[in-house]
């Protein structure tokens, strides 16, 4: 089915280092979600985004929904061993649609 | 945010049976929730929509015999698998979506292993 390009794939950074992903779309969305996901567990949003050009934070996180409406990123600032998991972008399209379209997901190791 | 719980959170059965699991919006009412399949170190794969009172929309590819899904109130809907196959070893997430908004919550997630 219809995916999101997400980048990178993996990430291997030091605790405390700033890290910053992205999705990118060849159409465009009206709403971009973005979860993490920790083994074994479901997903858990982390920003919900619903306007073109829109920052949002929460913590040490800020994502933006891109103003051209086809791409989004998020960025964690100050990275702690709890941030590590997997990252994914989400995006919904025409008014309307139900159906969540998914990013491949970023993996995030941090070394202490 | 809004609480989606699933039960079991794992399951191990014997080839040839059913296995059902419930999800369930705890704190609003959800107008459709969606079933969701996940295999190792890959993304999200979805497999049904379902909206409260209504049949569910199956992905292409997705057999609806064999998926049995379920929405009976706005705020539970259960998949059950049928003659389940080792092959249908996997995870299964469900998520619903809160009616006044576009966002879409998850649950913790269902392990079957088929043996």
């Amino acid at each position: 089915g219809q995916q999101l390009n997400q980048s990178p794939q993996s990430m291997f950074i030091q605790e405390g280092e700033d890290v910053s992903m992205n999705c990118t779309s060849s159409s465009i969305f009206n709403t971009w979600l973005w979860y993490k996901q920790d083994p074994g567990e479901g997903p858990v949003l982390l920003i919900a985004l619903y306007k073109a050009g829109e920052l949002t934070s929460n913590g040490r996180l800020t994502a933006q929904f891109g103003i051209t409406r086809k791409d989004s990123f998020l960025n964690i600032s100050a990275s702690i061993p709890s941030d590590v998991g997997i990252y994914f972008c989400a995006g919904r399209g025409i008014q309307g649609a139900q159906k969540l379209v998914f990013g491949q997901g970023t993996r995030l190791t941090i070394n202490p | 945010g809004a609480v989606v719980s699933q039960h079991p959170s794992w399951v191990i059965c014997k080839s040839g049976t059913s296995v059902k699991i419930e999800c369930r919006s705890l704190d609003f009412q959800a107008t459709t929730m969606f079933w969701y399949r996940q295999f190792p170190k890959q993304s999200l794969m979805l497999m049904a929509t379902s909206n409260e009172g209504s049949k569910a929309t199956y992905e292409q590819g997705v057999e609806k015999d064999k998926f049995l899904i379920n929405h009976a109130s706005l705020t539970l809907s259960t998949l059950t698998v049928t003659s389940a196959h080792p092959e249908d070893s996997s995870f299964y997430i469900c998520s619903a979506r809160e009616g006044s908004l576009n966002t879409q919550y998850f649950g913790p997630g269902t392990r079957l292993t088929v043996l």
